[in-house]
């Protein structure tokens, strides 16, 4: 399959600064994607979603941004906080078999 | 339970021996999945299950993979004649949703298998 079998990069800013991370996808049949974020020792936990008929959705602190044309997706994080450090992970629906590589998130304080 | 639970939290087996993970999805979740994730790098597909319909095995790395889930509830994931490059981090996601649905993906906390 198409499986990412990457080493992470990582993102490294400074506490109270904004992060964005981002992910691109190769299914253009993709319809609906997920951010994930993993603590270390945890499995993903769910942040923030998004259907490909919107181009924006705002969370708390967080905003996933949606480019079909060039499939790309990121997710901003307002405010970074040291609890935001970890891995993210994007996730598309249509491509259900392959999450992004993922980002490691480094806050530093 | 409340979540999705998998077992053994760790495992620590032979080369060659078999080992059994087993995952115990969030009550009325038609999907299943398993993913793998090596230290430091992405979740990497195995398996999914979708209520009644064969499931989709197409990210099992080799025939010694195999997997099972009984009564569209309790998935059972199998690696015959282990080898040290299975060692990971093993983890398994239901969802409520499939097909032409959506749903957040809910993970368990992992099986974490190392092979000696």
């Amino acid at each position: 399959g198409e499986n990412v079998g990457l080493h992470l990069p990582t993102l490294s800013v400074q506490e109270g600064d904004n992060s964005i991370i981002n992910c691109a996808y190769s299914n253009s049949a993709s319809d609906y994607f997920i951010w994930y974020k993993q603590e270390s020792g945890k499995g993903p936990q769910f942040i923030i979603d998004i259907r490909s008929n919107m181009d924006k959705r705002q969370g708390q602190r967080v905003t996933v941004l949606l480019n079909k044309t060039v499939k790309h997706l990121s997710l901003q994080i307002a405010a970074t906080q040291p609890g935001d450090s970890a891995v993210y992970f994007c996730w598309g629906y249509g491509n259900k078999l392959v999450f992004g590589a993922g980002t490691i998130l480094r806050v530093k304080s | 339970g409340a979540g999705v639970s998998q077992s053994p939290s760790n495992k620590v087996t032979e080369k060659g021996k078999d080992v059994e993970l087993r995952c115990d999805p969030i009550s009325g979740h038609t999907a299943l999945y398993w993913y793998r994730q090596s230290l430091g790098q992405g979740l990497e597909f195995l398996i999914y299950f979708q209520g009644n319909s064969a499931p989709d095995k197409s990210g099992l790395p080799s025939d010694r993979f195999s997997a099972e889930r009984t009564g569209g509830s309790v998935s059972t994931l199998t690696i015959q004649r282990t080898q040290q490059e299975d060692s990971a981090v093993y983890l398994c996601a239901s969802s409520s949703g499939g097909g032409t649905l959506r749903g957040e993906l809910f993970f368990g906390e992992g099986s974490r298998l190392t092979v000696l």
